[in-house]
């Protein structure tokens, strides 16, 4: 069965703190896309990566870093020194690589406060 | 400019009223995408296409139809509405493969069944 985990429901920071949002998947497949979407409070899903099974390598974008882990099926994505507009509902999702289905985590609600 | 576009933004209605939520992208993506939010359960995907006259059912397609005509239209069709059917839906559409392969969501409709 194909499952997406996002054991946070809600996280609060401080301003200038880091932060990781976990994620953790089940796939028989042994090819599948992994991303993450962003959720801000004006409702919109905004595109943040994607990831194939293919590729281990860790990508930094910004203060953006995400983490892909085959071994413990792990795609965790961590904010550096967070701002009050990262605020949002992150969701993780994956996909078959033959592309007909998604699955979403059930997201994670980050707050950041001043 | 690229984009997924859905209407109703905001829809009220009765149960048993037929209604049509449309969506539509410009960017000639292969594959649409029907989505319902609910609070704690992330995005569940209801129907899906991969390409004009080819749809499939997600994971809660019942209460549900939709067609694909053309390739830039994806109607959502709720022949009887339920209040269970209460939700915050997203069309999603993506190429099937290439360096833009992931989700580009248009901006929700909130559906209030009463």
């Amino acid at each position: 069965a194909q499952k997406v985990t996002q054991a946070q429901t809600e996280i609060s920071v401080v301003e200038k703190e880091d932060v990781t949002l976990d994620c953790v998947y089940e796939t028989r497949d042994t090819t599948y896309y992994l991303f993450w979407y962003k959720q801000p409070p004006s409702g919109e899903l905004v595109f943040l990566i994607r990831r194939n099974s293919f590729d281990e390598q860790n990508e930094i974008s910004g203060r953006y870093s995400w983490n892909f882990q085959k071994s413990t099926s792990s795609f965790n994505f961590t904010i550096t020194a967070s701002q009050v507009v990262d605020s949002a509902v992150y969701f993780c999702a994956l996909s078959q690589y033959n592309f007909n289905k998604f699955y979403f985590g059930s997201g994670t609600k980050l707050n950041v406060k001043p | 400019e690229a984009q997924v576009t859905q209407n109703p933004r905001y829809l009220i209605t009765v149960t048993g009223k037929k209604l049509t939520v449309t969506c539509s992208q410009n960017m000639n993506h292969e594959y649409m995408s029907w989505y319902r939010q609910d609070p704690g359960l992330g995005l569940r995907q209801i129907y899906y296409s991969m390409n004009v006259e080819v749809t499939d059912k997600g994971d809660v397609p019942e209460g549900y139809k939709v067609s694909r005509k053309e390739k830039r239209n994806f109607p959502l069709i709720l022949e009887s509405p339920s209040p269970n059917q209460t939700s915050l839906y997203f069309c999603a559409s993506s190429p099937l493969r290439g360096p833009d392969y992931g989700y580009t969501f248009g901006s929700g409709t909130r559906l209030t069944v009463v």
